[in-house]
């Protein structure tokens, strides 16, 4: 696609419930990363792909959360049992390569509402 | 310590004027660094790229890298009120393969 697409772009869920966030990186960026954002916060990075290779989880905040990355390209989030704190807009980018000059390109966020 | 520090803000300014916006890393070892605009409820988008030191311009944008002192610049001339906006300063580290952002500083930018 033109952009990175993600969706949904608001979920309100239920203290408990699972969610699922789903990434459509741009054509042929082998780079897929996610991100989130507290309200007023900066950018807090959770994971990772580069095409075949392990991700990097590093960034996950517990093991509520995980993530896939089918084919090289679609990637999804899924944090189960979610809480109130992760509420945050959740953020997914793609770029050219690894180690690239070339910045990320983000989507326009999944706005994540736990009530 | 943080990987990447910006004060918050907010900066205002008036129509016209040059916004500097600031920016510090704490890795010797970076080697790439980005400046993002965020507007109020969407996503980042990229501006400014620069990895050598010295100054790179594109349109009203500078970015300024100075890496013996670990500071990385953007100014900002003939701001317009479009302008206001949180701007985000981002790092990559050598031989990492994620960015680390600043928090962001407001700019504000007053007709």
């Amino acid at each position: 696609g033109a952009g990175v697409s993600q969706s949904p772009s608001n979920k309100v869920t239920e203290k408990g419930k699972d969610v699922e966030l789903r990434c459509d990186p741009i054509s042929g960026h082998t780079a897929l990363y996610w991100y989130r954002q507290s309200l007023g916060q900066g950018l807090e990075f959770l994971i990772y792909f580069q095409g075949n290779s392990a991700p990097d989880k590093s960034g996950l905040p517990s093991d509520r959360f995980s993530a896939e990355r089918t084919g090289g390209s679609v990637s999804t989030l899924t944090i189960q049992r979610t809480q109130q704190e992760d509420s945050a807009v959740y953020l997914c980018a793609s770029s050219l390569r690894v180690q690239n000059n070339y910045g990320y390109t983000f989507g326009s966020g999944t706005r994540l509402t736990v009530v | 310590q943080k990987e990447v520090e910006q004060n918050s803000g907010p900066l205002s300014v008036p129509e016209g004027a040059i916004a500097s916006l600031n920016c510090t890393y704490s890795d010797r070892g970076s080697q790439s660094f980005f400046w993002y605009r965020q507007y109020s409820g969407k996503s980042p988008e990229l501006i400014m790229s620069i990895y050598s030191n010295g100054d790179k311009e594109d349109g009203r944008f500078t970015a300024q890298l100075n890496k013996a002192s670990q500071y990385v610049s953007l100014l900002i001339r003939d701001s317009q009120p479009s302008d206001s906006a949180t701007y985000l300063c981002a790092v990559r580290r050598y031989n990492f393969n994620k960015f680390y952002f600043g928090s962001g500083t407001k700019l504000n930018v007053k007709p």
